[in-house]
């Protein structure tokens, strides 16, 4: 099946930085990718659609300007979260969609500190 | 909105036992239903799925059936392996296909050998 990476896997930052995450279609070109955050014992949350060439479209109560995602090509999206709080670590996932299914990557353990 | 509930874990077995975790969904129209599977430091990995009422799933001796008048997809196995044990998501795509899914809060499984 089509690969996902996302990296890192594991991310540690000091509260009031920025953080990126890559989200990378290896084997395949992937014009929507999707980013998912996952609480303890919870389900994980859509957060946004990432589309090539355009603009992300956020779910509500997403703060676009907080999770800054751009997806300049056709295997490569990214989630930058912005000035970072305690209340944004979380285990965030990628996702691209190939065909009629959607490959994941291995996801993010983020912790802010 | 649309929603799936699953059964909480976490759930401890012993080798060849039957498996059984159960996943209840709410949606408008006709949703495709999935299980996912994320095994230790891996992504999320499509399992199985049915994308209309009656349909079983099946793969690596798992079953899942789509049960439109109980709103129900609950997975199955005859006998689990150790190699089993992984984190099960439930979710469901309100338009099918591969868009944007809609997940259960997943379920620990861990097998004793």
């Amino acid at each position: 099946g089509a690969v996902v990476s996302q990296h890192p896997s594991r991310v540690i930052c000091k509260s009031g930085t920025s953080v990126k995450i890559e989200c990378r279609s290896l084997d395949f070109q992937a014009t929507t990718m999707f980013w998912y955050r996952q609480f303890p014992k919870q389900s994980l949350m859509l957060m946004a659609t990432s589309n090539e060439g355009s603009k992300a479209t956020y779910e509500q109560g997403v703060e676009k300007d907080k999770f800054l995602i751009n997806h300049a090509s056709l295997t490569l999206s990214t989630l930058t979260v912005t000035s970072a709080h305690p209340e944004d670590s979380s285990f965030y996932i990628c996702s691209a969609k190939a065909n009629t299914e959607a490959f994941f990557g291995q996801g993010t353990r983020l912790t802010v500190v | 909105g649309d929603s799936v509930t699953q059964m909480e874990g976490p759930v401890t077995l012993s080798e060849e036992a039957f498996l059984t975790i159960n996943c209840t969904y709410t949606a408008t129209g006709y949703p495709s239903l999935f299980w996912y599977v994320q095994y230790p430091g891996e992504g999320l990995q499509l399992l199985l799925k049915a994308t209309k009422a009656d349909d079983k799933g099946s793969n690596k001796g798992f079953e899942a059936t789509y049960r439109k008048e109980t709103t129900s997809f609950h997975l199955e196995k005859g006998s689990v392996q150790v190699s089993d044990s992984a984190v099960y998501f439930c979710a469901l795509s309100p338009s099918g296909g591969a868009q944007k899914l809609v997940f259960g809060q997943g379920t620990r499984l861990t097998i004793n050998p």
